[in-house]
């Protein structure tokens, strides 16, 4: 199957600082790709869908401006988690999708957990 | 908006013994129903899907049922083994104006040897 990754797999930062999150199809192109959030023990929320040359689509509550999302090629999309704080500590996980008959198929990111002190 | 609903939260058998996990979903142009498998600390693994033209399908000691009409589906796993210890996403996904995929709260599935 198709093959997601996603760096850092792990980062820890200060609060206020900014983080930046890759996401790349390894060897396929993606020209939709999603960012979810997962809190521990709860499910994975879609945050916002990023779409190669255009602006990402954000769901209703995720604020654009403190999670910038760039879709700058085929393969890679990137999420800045800015001035990050303590609530933003969470498991980060990107998704690609590989277009197919009947429906399209979705791979996911090993996640990124980010942890902000 | 749209919705899933999926229960149990949390399901406890003993080895050897049946698991169900029963969803429901409120958007009716969902067509894709994927279940996934996550373990702690890593990315959600697709164990079994289904599409809306079908009624049932199995893979081994996992199987799903849909019934669109309903808008239930539902995943059983037979002859559970202590490594199917895991929690188990349900989602449904469309493809009309974009891929979109809502997953369900989760169930958290232990298996006892």
């Amino acid at each position: 199957g198709a093959v997601v990754s996603q760096h850092p797999s792990w980062v820890i930062c200060k609060s206020g600082t900014s983080v930046k999150i890759e996401c790349r199809s390894l060897d396929f192109q993606a020209t939709t790709m999603f960012w979810y959030r997962q809190f521990p023990k709860q499910s994975l929320m879609l945050m916002a869908t990023s779409n190669e040359g255009s602006k990402a689509t954000y769901e209703q509550g995720v604020e654009k401006d403190k999670f910038l999302i760039n879709h700058a090629s085929l393969t890679l999309s990137t999420l800045t988690v800015t001035s990050a704080h303590p609530e933003d500590s969470s498991f980060y996980i990107c998704s690609a999708i590989v277009s197919g008959e009947p429906t399209d198929t979705q791979y996911f990111g090993p996640g990124t957990r980010l942890t902000v002190l | 908006g749209e919705n899933v609903e999926q229960h149990p939260s949390t399901l406890s058998v003993q080895e050897g013994d049946s698991a169900v996990i029963k969803c429901t979903y409120s958007d009716s142009a969902s067509n894709y129903f994927p279940w996934y498998k996550q373990e702690l600390g890593k990315r959600p693994q697709l164990i079994i899907d289904i599409r809306s033209n079908v009624g049932e399908k199995k893979d081994q000691r996992i199987a799903v049922t849909l019934n669109k009409t309903a808008k239930h589906f539902s995943l059983h796993i037979t002859e559970t083994q202590p490594e199917d210890s895991a929690v188990y996403f349900c989602a449904a996904s469309r493809n009309t104006g974009g891929f979109k995929t809502i997953f369900g709260a989760g169930t958290r599935l232990f298996v006892k040897a």
